[in-house]
């Protein structure tokens, strides 16, 4: 199994709502990221988590909240958004968060903040 | 400021033809390059990596190139498809372990 799998697909909620993106991946990789992409941008790093602790963040807005509860899942608590917040939020994993890594990403959950 | 540049935003080319795509970098001393391809919607899939003692690397139709004077790389796509009409970013990875930064891509377009 070479997937990583979020949920859901899509996402809209209002600037009150509070929710949650998940990702899971059964490949055995000890490092997790999540990713924000605009359309027609670069993704830009978010967070990292490295053997379940978190170990990069980017100076995210804490609107955003990671949670790594195991290594195979990785969830990103929402509350509070904007509607500049509105992207697409990838996950993605690697073998353990070291040199020379490829990424293995997500489809991605397409959020709408009105 | 480090900077990541990928020469165009959009490259059409006539299927059969060898695709190039360039990327460019400032202010980064990476130990390796990746590129990857994106479809609209979807997540990128990685491609090809690179290391810097690398001149050159190939996978079936795709060859990239690596110049670290020169603070470049180059993406061949030989005899290209209309599937692989794609966006194709590159990566470096940042001063910190973990940190792969993306380039803004370059979408290309094969048509028959």
């Amino acid at each position: 199994d070479t997937e990583v799998t979020q949920t859901p697909k899509h996402l809209v909620m209002g600037m009150t709502n509070k929710k949650s993106l998940k990702c899971e991946q059964h490949m055995g990789h000890r490092a997790m990221y999540w990713y924000k992409q605009k359309a027609k941008k670069p993704p830009e790093l978010m967070f990292v988590y490295s053997y379940e602790k978190l170990s990069i963040n980017e100076s995210v807005p804490s609107r955003f909240s990671p949670e790594c509860p195991n290594s195979s899942l990785l969830n990103l608590h929402l509350h509070a958004l904007q509607p500049e917040d509105s992207a697409l939020y990838l996950c993605a994993s690697s073998q353990a968060g070291t040199l020379r890594e490829k990424l293995f990403f997500g489809s991605g959950t397409q959020l709408s903040v009105l | 400021s480090q900077k990541i540049e990928q020469n165009s935003e959009a490259l059409n080319i006539q299927e059969g033809k060898t695709a190039t795509l360039t990327c460019n970098y400032t202010n980064y001393s990476p130990a390796y390059l990746q590129w990857y391809r994106q479809d609209p919607g979807r997540g990128p899939v990685f491609l090809l990596l690179i290391r810097e003692n690398e001149k050159e690397k190939r996978k079936e139709r795709l060859k990239v190139t690596f110049d670290t004077t020169l603070k470049q790389s180059l993406f061949h796509i030989t005899a290209s498809q209309p599937a692989d009409s794609a966006t194709y970013l590159c990566a470096l990875e940042g001063s910190t372990l973990g940190r792969l930064y993306f380039g803004r891509g370059t979408q290309l377009t094969v048509w028959p």
